[in-house]
């Protein structure tokens, strides 16, 4: 089945500064990535998403890129703010199943 | 946006007993359902996918027998912890996918999840 790494693990960043997720993934036949936030004991929500015909996707301060090729992609949060602080995860679906990251805890420090 | 609901959110029972949760796409029709697990500060780890109608797709190593799953329609899956132990004891979340097909992507909404805490 599908393998998602996430990495890293735990981010701390001051207030103002980017702060950059990186996940890869095995299956080729992935064509599917969210990006899900999930704060303390609510559930996950969905920020943004990016499909495999697509290279990059912005929204606002927050921003996904994928190398297909590579199988990897990534999620880039600017001008962090005390808010953001949470765990983010990544996921990869071929659209039938969903395989997540082991998550990342981000801390913004104001 | 779509909506899950989770029932129950909390459930405390004795060792042996078993539980059933109950998740719910309140505003659209879920073709299918997942049902995942996460241990405190770890990542969802997905049990089992179900179909309305058909016999849920378990992962490797969840175990069918001890976790029952029944998609009864497309609005309402179960997910039932038979004869529970402490080890059982986690935080459940169910997720509910609309359709795929001509072109949408295949967005899954979460359930807020049912704490089960096995004494």
């Amino acid at each position: 089945g599908e393998n998602v790494e996430q990495h890293p693990s735990t981010l701390s960043v001051q207030e103002g500064d980017s702060a950059v997720i990186k996940c890869t993934y095995s299956d080729s036949a992935s064509n599917y990535f969210p990006w899900y936030k999930q704060e303390l004991g609510k559930r996950p929500q969905l920020i943004i998403d990016i499909r495999s015909n697509v290279g990059e996707k912005k929204d606002q301060r927050i921003a996904v890129t994928l190398n297909k090729t590579a199988k990897h992609f990534s999620l880039h949060i600017t001008e962090t703010q005390p808010e953001d602080s949470a765990v983010y995860f990544c996921a990869a679906s071929t659209g039938n199943q969903f395989y997540f990251g082991t998550g990342t805890s981000l801390t913004v420090i104001p | 946006g779509a909506v899950v609901s989770q029932h129950p959110s909390w459930v405390i029972c004795k060792s042996g007993t078993s539980v059933k949760i109950e998740c719910r796409s309140l505003d659209f029709q879920a073709t299918t359902m997942f049902w995942y697990r996460q241990f405190p500060k770890q990542s969802l780890m997905l049990m089992a996918t179900s179909n309305e109608g058909s016999k849920a797709t378990y992962e490797q190593g969840v175990e069918k027998d001890k976790f029952l799953i029944n998609h009864a329609s497309l609005t309402l899956s179960t997910l039932t912890v038979t004869s529970a132990h402490p080890e059982d004891s986690s935080f459940y979340i169910c997720s509910a996918s609309q359709a795929s097909g001509g072109g949408k992507r295949p967005t899954q909404y979460f359930g807020p999840g049912t704490r089960l805490l096995v004494l």
